[in-house]
């Protein structure tokens, strides 16, 4: 079975500052999305960012960037000019192509200090 | 756009009693929804899968009559807590695929906060 490992249970940056959180995953298929989910104080789930395997450039969205390696199985994410709103639980997720099961990892919870 | 909508957002109820949870995509036609329990302070835990007009696919470990899962239109699916104890106090959250578009991207509600006393 597929697993997701998120090895930083809780992080910390300075406003205005990047901070990179950590993803591993472990599938043998080669066919497989990859997600980060940001869950703030709301527990509103928020879709950050995906990233297709297929694809060899790394996603970008704003200030929140991937850094996708395939075959070391790691997605981590970079966080750029830290806001006061992106402190929340960031969870990474995987999904398997054809399937619709999405498997989280443990969450990392990040705090932005002013 | 891929509105997910629950309801209600928080509910208290007596031990022994039942709770129904609804969850509506408000925009798009989602043929799958799935059910996730979170507790405090940890990841979303799959409860099932369900597809419209069919049976739910529990996840190992979650009792299918205890947690029953409705999915009678491509818009709405609920989720009844029956006989409800003090430990099946959670958040409830469920989200929509709209795989048919091909973005393999699931919608995910506000969350429900059970309470049982």
């Amino acid at each position: 079975a597929q697993t997701v490992t998120q090895s930083q249970p809780e992080m910390s940056v300075q406003e205005a500052e990047t901070v990179t959180l950590s993803c591993t995953y472990d599938t043998s298929e080669s066919d497989y999305y990859l997600f980060w989910y940001k869950q703030p104080p709301s527990r509103q789930m928020i879709l950050v960012i995906r990233q297709e395997a297929y694809k060899q450039q790394n996603a970008t969205e704003n200030r929140f960037s991937v850094n996708f390696q395939k075959a070391a199985k790691s997605f981590s994410l970079k966080i750029s000019d830290s806001q006061l709103g992106d402190a929340a639980m960031y969870f990474c997720a995987y999904l398997q192509g054809g399937s619709e099961k999405l498997v989280f990892g443990k969450g990392t919870k990040l705090t932005v200090n002013p | 756009g891929a509105v997910v909508s629950q309801h209600p957002s928080w509910v208290i109820c007596k031990s022994g009693t039942s709770v129904k949870i609804e969850c509506r995509s408000l925009d798009f036609q989602a043929t799958t929804m799935f059910w996730y329990r979170q507790f405090p302070k940890q990841s979303l835990m799959l409860m099932a899968t369900s597809n419209e007009g069919s049976k739910a696919t529990y996840e190992q470990g979650v009792e299918k009559d205890k947690f029953l899962i409705n999915h009678a239109s491509l818009t709405l699916s609920t989720l009844t807590v029956t006989s409800a104890h003090p430990e099946d106090s959670s958040f409830y959250i469920c989200s929509a695929s709209n795989s048919p578009t091909g973005r393999n991207e699931q919608f995910f509600g506000p969350g429900t906060r059970l309470t049982v006393l």
